[in-house]
């Protein structure tokens, strides 16, 4: 109950296709969602985080759809660029705790 | 705003001694931080977590007398990875959290090699 299944594992795109990283998770006390992305040899950067009173959340080019009803969430980046290869990771965080739950991750590649 | 540092950023020690890394946060105080595992082309462990002040609570199957925790202050913990193995190398990364949202702050990560 207390994962965060993230898929896929590894993702290859074209320059400015958009690429889909999706999650979901069992446990219904998860109220906030954040996604990261990581470079090689260096920390997590929050990119963007949802509550579960939303369906869906817009920060420049990086969009998260929330489905409550099915415990999925995922993130679309637009207009995809080379400089968005990275390892992205969603979490999960129960209220109270503060701790995270991070999925597996996803490494994406956008080719030129 | 919202910056953590951690020092060092890569460190090699032998296998038997021990290496403290610390985690700060620059900007602002951290009620608490938290201290994360990561494997090559893996997924954030949770180690620990770190309250001021207080016992670090460690996850289940972390071994609390190899990697002590102390939060001195609410801008600084320090993880000390005692009698470290070559089976304790990993990347080591904090994360520091305001308590007054739900976002953590990461650190930069810390290189730990054990020869």
């Amino acid at each position: 109950q207390q994962q965060v299944k993230q898929s896929p594992q590894s993702l290859i795109v074209q320059k400015g296709g958009i690429p889909i990283i999706n999650c979901a998770y069992e446990n219904t006390a998860f109220d906030y969602f954040p996604w990261y992305q990581q470079f090689p040899g260096k920390g997590p950067a929050l990119l963007i985080a949802i509550r579960p009173d939303v369906s869906e959340k817009k920060e420049g080019r990086f969009t998260i759809s929330f489905n409550k009803s099915a415990k999925q969430f995922s993130l679309h980046i637009m207009d995809s660029q080379p400089g968005d290869s990275a390892t992205y990771f969603c979490a999960a965080s129960k209220g109270g705790t503060y701790k995270y739950i991070f999925g597996t991750g996803t490494r994406l590649k956008v080719l030129a | 705003g919202a910056v953590v540092s951690q020092h060092p950023s890569w460190v090699i020690c032998k296998s038997g001694t021990s290496v403290k890394i610390e985690c700060r946060s620059l900007d602002f105080q951290a009620t608490t931080m938290f201290w994360y595992r990561q494997f090559p082309k893996q997924s954030l462990m949770l180690m620990a977590t770190s309250n001021e002040g207080s016992k670090a609570t460690y996850e289940q199957g972390v071994e609390k007398d190899k990697f002590l925790i102390n939060h001195a202050s609410l801008t600084l913990s320090t993880l000390t990875v005692t009698s470290a193995h070559p089976e304790d190398s990993s990347f080591y990364i904090c994360s520091a959290f305001t308590g007054t949202v739900y976002e953590q702050y990461f650190g930069p990560g810390t290189r730990l090699t054990v020869t």
